[in-house]
């Protein structure tokens, strides 16, 4: 257990709808960062936070936005789906060191299917 | 660009089978490389590391060396067991802008008995 949390674990829906997915982080990460994972494009970098505010950005489409609470929990909120957008989404948090220890810690990640 | 590039899969292996899954990075300078391991309906989880050049990096049998003369960071194993059947991913971070790992495209290991 990585000790980061999301919800859904499964979610369906058709296109043209919105869905939220949720992440709550390791207790005392700062961090979260939110990653597409799909077949034809492999683990993508979608976007980061630190402690509530934006830090990098990478792949995401502008149907797509996310923001993180000050209870450091984080949502990725996901707009006028279409079928590309069927992914497994993984939210992952890290401590302030992480970059001498190169630890993201993931969660199982959010599978979701657009019909 | 930075980038990671890894063998493509899936490959398929007999138990007790030697492994190695390759791992080229590009970079401007020395950056630390990881390997990830994704079991099957889990998340991804660090399996080794290495901070600098020469570095070897190891956990649960398995080893990468750091070469910066090749850029890369190739994964061994010298006997495979059902259970390493994964998805292995290596990854370099990417520090500027926040800082964030990339990955390659991940490789699927499946053992057979």
């Amino acid at each position: 257990d990585s000790g980061v949390t999301q919800t859904p674990k499964h979610l369906i829906t058709a296109t043209g709808q919105r869905v939220t997915l949720r992440c709550s982080p390791r207790s005392g990460d700062l961090s979260v960062y939110w990653y597409q994972q799909s077949l034809d494009q492999g683990l993508q970098f979608l976007i980061q936070y630190y402690n509530g505010e934006e830090r990098a950005k990478g792949n995401i489409l502008e149907r797509f936005s996310a923001q993180q609470f000050p209870d450091l929990h984080s949502e990725l909120n996901l707009s006028s789906l279409e079928l590309g957008d069927s992914a497994l989404y993984f939210c992952a948090s890290s401590a302030p060191d992480w970059t001498s220890t190169g630890e993201l810690f993931f969660g199982e990640g959010s599978r979701l299917t657009v019909l | 660009g930075d980038s990671v590039t890894q063998m493509e899969g899936p490959v398929t292996l007999s138990e007790e089978a030697f492994l190695t899954i390759n791992c080229t990075y590009t970079a401007t300078g020395y950056p630390s490389l990881f390997w990830y391991v994704q079991y099957p309906g889990e998340g991804l989880q660090l399996l080794l590391k290495a901070t600098k050049a020469d570095d070897k990096g190891s956990n649960k049998g398995f080893e990468a060396t750091y070469r910066k003369e090749t850029t890369s960071f190739h994964l061994e194993k010298g006997s495979v067991q059902v259970s390493d059947s994964a998805v292995y991913f290596c990854a370099r971070p990417i520090y500027n802008q926040g800082g964030k790992l990339i990955f390659g495209q991940g490789t699927e290991l499946s053992v057979k008995p």
